[in-house]
């Protein structure tokens, strides 16, 4: 079984240009998590999906971030215009949520390492 | 909200000895704590977890223990590996909070051989 896939793996832009970060958990996970990870630090929460639902984004910067999941699969990130600061490692992960009954682990992908420059 | 405090943040060992990370956790809620292991360029990999009804628990070389009083976790390596080199963050949630967890800042563990 394929783990949780990222893309790209690596993505340089200039400030203020836009990205975006593609993520494919691991089939019939509904439950979906961006992370943050800045260098030498833990990954930090954005954005939890239930299935196509948002259900918290309160650590998502909304001014220049945007997150979407369509169709309950697939999610993408995206960053407009990026800054400095948003140089960092973007690890997706995903869960089988609906088994509510245990602490079910949450699979993370390798991660989308930006650079803004 | 939670915050987990994780000692210490670099840690070297010889090969064959042992190795302890500690956390922290200020939310009493939480009940669940995992730790990943993250290794250059990859994402973090579960490789142990423990419940709050739970003390301890072992996974070959591997234990975790929890004092729920004192909101302490600790994860203890033994018979340590240069694979063992590697990232290692403790996390803590609450499980009906969707398992957002809030992770510590990591430990780098460096086994000499």
């Amino acid at each position: 079984e394929a783990g949780v896939v990222q893309s790209p793996r690596y993505k340089i832009i200039e400030k203020k240009q836009p990205v975006a970060f593609w993520c494919n958990p691991i089939s019939g996970h509904n439950t979906l998590y961006w992370y943050r990870q800045n260098l030498g630090q833990g990954p930090e929460l954005l954005i939890r999906y239930e299935n196509e639902e948002a259900v918290d984004d309160s650590q998502l910067p909304k001014d220049r971030f945007s997150a979407e999941r369509l169709k309950g699969v697939d999610s993408t990130l995206k960053i407009q215009p990026a800054e400095l600061g948003d140089s960092a490692v973007y690890l997706c992960a995903s869960r089988d949520g609906q088994r509510a009954s245990m602490n079910t682990e949450a699979f993370f992908g390798q991660g989308t390492r930006l650079t803004v420059v | 909200g939670e915050n987990v405090e994780q000692h210490p943040s670099t840690l070297s060992v010889q090969e064959g000895d042992s190795a302890v990370i500690k956390c922290t956790y200020s939310d009493s809620a939480s009940n669940y704590f995992p730790w990943y292991k993250q290794e250059l360029g990859k994402g973090p990999q579960l490789i142990i977890d423990i419940r709050s009804n739970v003390g301890e628990k072992k996974d070959q070389r591997i234990a975790v223990t929890l004092n729920k009083t004192a909101k302490h976790f600790s994860l203890h390596i033994t018979e340590t590996q240069p694979e063992d080199s590697a990232v290692y963050f403790c996390a803590a949630t609450l499980n009906n909070a969707g398992n957002m967890l809030t992770f510590g800042g990591g430990t780098r563990l460096m086994v000499k051989p």
